[in-house]
């Protein structure tokens, strides 16, 4: 069974870090690209990074290009994503999702199994 | 970037309506999209992948066309678990988008 756990978020203030991870189980971690994406509560879903397969490319929404670093350690099947200079408009539950293929960019790529998410709260 | 622009915002329907939604993106994008279904206070599901793969495990009662510019996701008869928001997402190119939602309602 495909299990994605998240960690480490919390409360923080504007300007300051964290790092959010993302435990994987039950699949071939190293086998498939992996991805953040975020929701704030009650609103919509907003693509955040993703990174391929041997961390050979990674892409970023524009709103986090510059501040958010996507890594990945596949020794520890774990999926990390550095957040630094909060902003409240970064305010959301972040979800870890695996990508059907190695790279989201080589054709019909989706999501197809998503963490339970983790909540980041920025305020002062 | 790229935009994919969902219609309807919001759908009233009954148990056993047909629903068809929309997705139309600023530019082509070959077959490169997915659909999800998100229940209220749920994780996102896959549903669709590749304009018209049907993810398995998913009923058929759920299928995608498309493809280019205009895009759609259609339920044949609506269950009591699909009142729900549903989201697109193109994957053709960095930024990954996803459109703004259709949240499907009791009516």
């Amino acid at each position: 069974e495909v299990q994605l756990v998240e960690s480490g978020g919390g409360s923080v203030q504007p300007g300051r870090s964290l790092r959010l991870a993302c435990e994987a189980s039950g699949f071939t971690f190293n086998d498939y690209a992996m991805n953040w994406v975020r929701q704030v509560p009650g609103k919509g879903l907003e693509w955040v990074a993703s990174i391929t397969w041997n961390s050979g490319r990674k892409g970023y929404a524009d709103s986090v290009k510059g501040r958010f670093t996507i890594s990945r350690d596949n020794a520890k099947n774990s999926l990390y994503l550095q957040m630094n200079s909060l902003r409240p408009d970064d305010m959301a539950v972040y979800y870890c999702a695996k990508s059907l293929y190695h790279d989201i960019l080589t054709g019909h790529d989706a999501f197809d199994f998503w963490g339970q998410g983790t909540m980041v709260t920025v305020s002062s | 970037d790229l935009q994919l622009t969902q219609s309807p915002s919001f759908l009233s329907a009954s148990v056993g309506d047909r629903v068809t939604i929309t997705c139309r993106a600023s530019h082509g994008i070959y077959s490169y999209l997915a659909w999800y279904r998100q229940k209220p206070g749920k994780v996102p599901e896959l549903l669709i992948y590749g304009a018209s793969t049907l993810q398995s495990g998913v009923p058929s009662r759920f299928s995608g066309s498309g493809s280019g510019t205009d895009f759609t996701l259609t339920i044949s008869s609506l269950q009591p678990e699909d009142f729900a928001t549903y989201y697109c997402q193109h994957l053709n190119s960095y930024p990954v988008t996803f459109g703004g939602g259709t949240k499907v309602e009791i009516k």
